[in-house]
């Protein structure tokens, strides 16, 4: 079953705003990851937050958690149209020595140049 | 290339016909996990590895699925008498510490006709 759940579901912008991707989840967490994935093509880590921590910078993503809420944000600023691409976010739980990371259904971003 | 690669990238088959999928991790990894991801959802686990031992299965993990480490390096993933719904996209992935990122290779498309 898949924990994390990304609102919206489809996004279209333009070139230069910003996008915004909500997650919410169910169960604690230890971690929460955020991943994009080109259409037909893996997936590539973009940034990682402990649940220890309420925000995160990397270049132009900034990543906020909500342990309270059990939720994530991912902003994209200043968006590209390489941007486009489907984002999921990921909950990490450590159970038994490793790490079960479960998937949401993802965020389809279109950036319209 | 360091990073991971995973063959075939794409794989036809017949209902009833057996398959095999290979992933080669980054090479100081010691985990490596597979995933199956389907159209418009995000990935799901189905096995992990901590070198050789295979530590975790999922219910999504048939009987018809077998996976295997030896030697704690490449990983093969087979499916044996194909069905329909084994058509998807089989995900490899693999991290260093157990609460670090996963990296995660380009993906076997699998479509069985």
């Amino acid at each position: 079953s898949q924990q994390g759940e990304e609102d919206p579901q489809a996004l279209s912008i333009q070139e230069g705003e910003n996008a915004t991707m909500n997650c919410s989840y169910k169960t604690s967490i230890n971690n929460l990851q955020w991943y994009r994935q080109n259409s037909g093509r893996g997936l590539v880590h973009l940034i990682l937050i402990r649940s220890n921590e309420r925000e995160k910078h990397s270049g132009r993503l900034r990543v906020t958690l909500d342990t309270s809420k059990k939720s994530s944000s991912l902003l994209i600023t200043a968006s590209r149209a390489a941007d486009t691409a489907s984002y999921f976010c990921a909950t990490v739980d450590v159970l038994v020595g490793y790490q079960k990371v479960t998937f949401g259904i993802g965020t389809k971003l279109q950036v319209i140049p | 290339d360091t990073g991971v690669s995973q063959d075939p990238r794409h794989k036809i088959t017949k209902r009833g016909q057996n398959v095999t999928f290979r992933c080669d991790p980054i090479s100081e990894h010691n985990r490596l996990y597979w995933y199956r991801q389907t159209l418009g959802q995000g990935p799901e686990f189905l096995t992990y590895f901590q070198n050789e031992a295979q530590l975790e299965k999922s219910r999504l993990l048939s009987d018809r699925f077998s996976a295997e480490r030896p030697k704690g390096s490449f990983s093969t993933l087979e499916i044996q008498r194909t069905e329909q719904g084994d058509s998807a996209m089989y995900l490899c992935a693999s991290s260093s510490g157990q609460l670090d990122e996963q990296y995660f290779g380009p993906g076997t498309r699998l479509t069985v006709t």
